[in-house]
């Protein structure tokens, strides 16, 4: 089966301390997956995606096949992450299989 | 140039009811997706239309339908409205990135379907 888990559905950390939301996926073959984030009011955005090994607004993710994991890290938050951050991979349909999310909450 | 535009915003109907979403792709792109996102969760694939042909179809009863025009835009349609269909309707413009970057999709705004 195809699935993506983000075991944690809230995650909060003070302005300047590292960060790192969990991702773990479920997939027969080599996964294409994406992070996705949604600010409060806008519209779902691609943050990075693995196979363009791309590091955007300071976050990195790294796809791990033997934890079959691609969790995504910042090592210095600020208050303008805070926002619901979504996992997700390229399904069989071509589709998007996404995770259930995790809102990070950045505080001052 | 304009993003994924969907309409309506926001929708408010009445259990048995029947709903129509609409979603204009980006310019140029000419597959179109569907998914539905209830409350906490992330977001669920429903359709996927590519040149006006049905190219995949997700965990969805039969009271859900979709099409896609010539001209790339799509509508999705949901007959006999449950309380439990009330989410947010997400479209997504696919679309070839090129090179190792693969595809690429865009979503709209989406539109707020509250069944009552």
């Amino acid at each position: 089966a195809q699935r993506v888990t983000q075991p944690e559905k809230l995650l909060s950390v003070f302005k300047g301390a590292p960060v790192e939301l969990k991702c773990n996926y479920s997939y027969s073959g080599s996964p294409e997956l994406f992070w996705y984030v949604q600010y409060s009011r806008q519209r779902l955005q691609l943050l990075l995606r693995h196979i363009s090994r791309e590091s955007i607004k300071g976050f990195t993710a790294d796809l791990n096949k033997g934890e079959t994991s691609f969790h995504l890290k910042k090592p210095f938050a600020q208050e303008e992450d805070s926002a619901m951050y979504y996992c997700a991979l390229t399904g069989s349909q071509g589709n998007l299989i996404f995770g259930k999310g995790t809102k990070l909450s950045v505080k001052p | 140039d304009a993003g994924v535009t969907q309409s309506p915003t926001h929708l408010i109907k009445t259990r048995g009811q029947q709903v129509t979403l609409r979603c204009s792709p980006i310019s140029g792109h000419k597959s179109v997706s569907w998914y539905q996102q209830v409350l906490g969760q992330g977001p669920q694939f429903i359709f996927q239309y590519y040149e006006k042909e049905e190219r995949g179809r997700g965990n969805f009863p039969d009271r859900f339908s979709a099409r896609q025009f010539p001209n790339y835009s799509s509508e999705l349609n949901v007959n006999a409205l449950l309380l439990g269909d009330s989410a947010l309707y997400l479209c997504a413009s696919r679309y070839w990135s090129g090179g190792p970057s693969g595809y690429g999709y865009t979503f709209g705004s989406g539109t707020r379907l509250t069944v009552v």
